[in-house]
C-alpha cells in the first residue's frame, strides 16, 4: 500500500449532497473502501468498489471510481445529521495484502 | 454478528509501565490488526497476525510487540511505555480469501500515558 489522501474537514447543511474526495497511489489496489467513525466508535464498514468498476450505488451512497486518476469519491445523498463522523478511504494492496488508510475526512452537517 | 471487543476504553499508564492492550473476535478470522490512529494521520499499521502464533511487522511497529496464543486473541504489548505512545489503538480482524476483505474493527483503547 501507499499514500492515500483525503482533505481533513468537510461542513454540509442538512438535506444537502455531501462529496468527499480521496486519491490514492497503488495502481494494483484491487479493492476500495469507505469506512464510517462515528464518535467514540471505531470503524465500520459503508462500501466498497471492486476495481474494475467505475461506480456503485447502495442507497443514500453513491461511490465514484476513476481508476485512470486514481481517484475516489463517496457521495451522499440528502445528508442527515447522523451522517456527521470520520469518513476514511482505504485501498487494499495486492502486493502485500494491506489496507492503507487515509487521514480521514470529518463531516459535519449543519442544520 | 462479528464482534471485536478490546479490554478497555480508556487506559491512563506511567511512562516507562509495561501496557497490555487486548483484543478478542467471536468470528474465527484468521487474520488481526493493530492500529493506532492520531488526528491528521488516520490509521496506521502496528502489527498483523494471518495465523496462531504468527506475527508480521506493520508500517510502525518500534516499540510494540504482540501476542497470537489463541487463534480469537491478539495482545499488543508495550514493553516500555512513553508519552509519544499515547493515542487511540484499534484492533481489527477479517476472513483469508478474496472474498472477504473486509475488516471488523473493535471500538478502540484510549491510552494515555503521563
Amino acid at each position: 500500500g501507499e499514500d492515500v489522501e483525503q482533505s481533513l474537514f468537510l461542513s454540509v447543511r442538512e438535506g444537502d449532497s455531501s462529496v468527499i474526495n480521496c486519491t490514492y497511489t497503488d495502481s494494483s489496489s484491487t479493492y476500495l473502501y469507505w469506512y464510517k467513525q462515528e464518535p467514540g466508535a471505531g470503524l465500520q464498514l459503508l462500501t466498497y468498489i471492486f476495481s474494475n468498476m467505475d461506480m456503485k450505488q447502495d442507497q443514500r451512497l453513491t461511490v465514484l471510481l476513476n481508476k485512470k486518476d486514481k481517484h475516489l469519491s463517496l457521495r451522499i445523498a440528502d445528508t442527515q445529521t447522523g451522517d456527521s463522523a470520520i469518513y476514511f478511504c482505504a485501498e487494499f494492496c495486492s502486493n502485500d495484502y494491506k489496507l492503507s488508510f487515509g487521514a480521514g475526512t470529518t463531516v459535519t452537517v449543519r442544520a | 454478528d462479528v464482534k471485536v471487543t478490546q479490554s478497555s476504553r480508556y487506559l491512563v499508564k506511567r511512562t516507562g509501565e509495561k501496557v497490555f492492550l487486548e483484543c478478542v473476535q467471536d468470528m474465527d478470522h484468521e487474520n488481526m490488526f493493530w492500529y493506532r490512529q492520531d488526528p491528521g494521520l488516520g490509521l496506521r499499521l502496528i502489527y498483523f497476525s494471518y495465523d496462531v502464533k504468527m506475527k508480521e511487522k506493520g508500517d510502525i511497529p518500534e516499540g510494540y510487540s504482540v501476542s497470537r496464543e489463541k487463534k480469537e486473541r491478539f495482545s499488543l504489548i508495550l514493553e516500555s511505555a512513553s508519552t509519544n505512545q499515547t493515542s487511540m489503538y484499534l484492533c481489527a480482524s477479517s476472513l483469508t480469501g478474496q472474498e472477504s476483505l473486509e475488516q471488523y474493527f473493535g471500538p478502540g483503547t484510549r491510552l494515555t500515558v503521563t
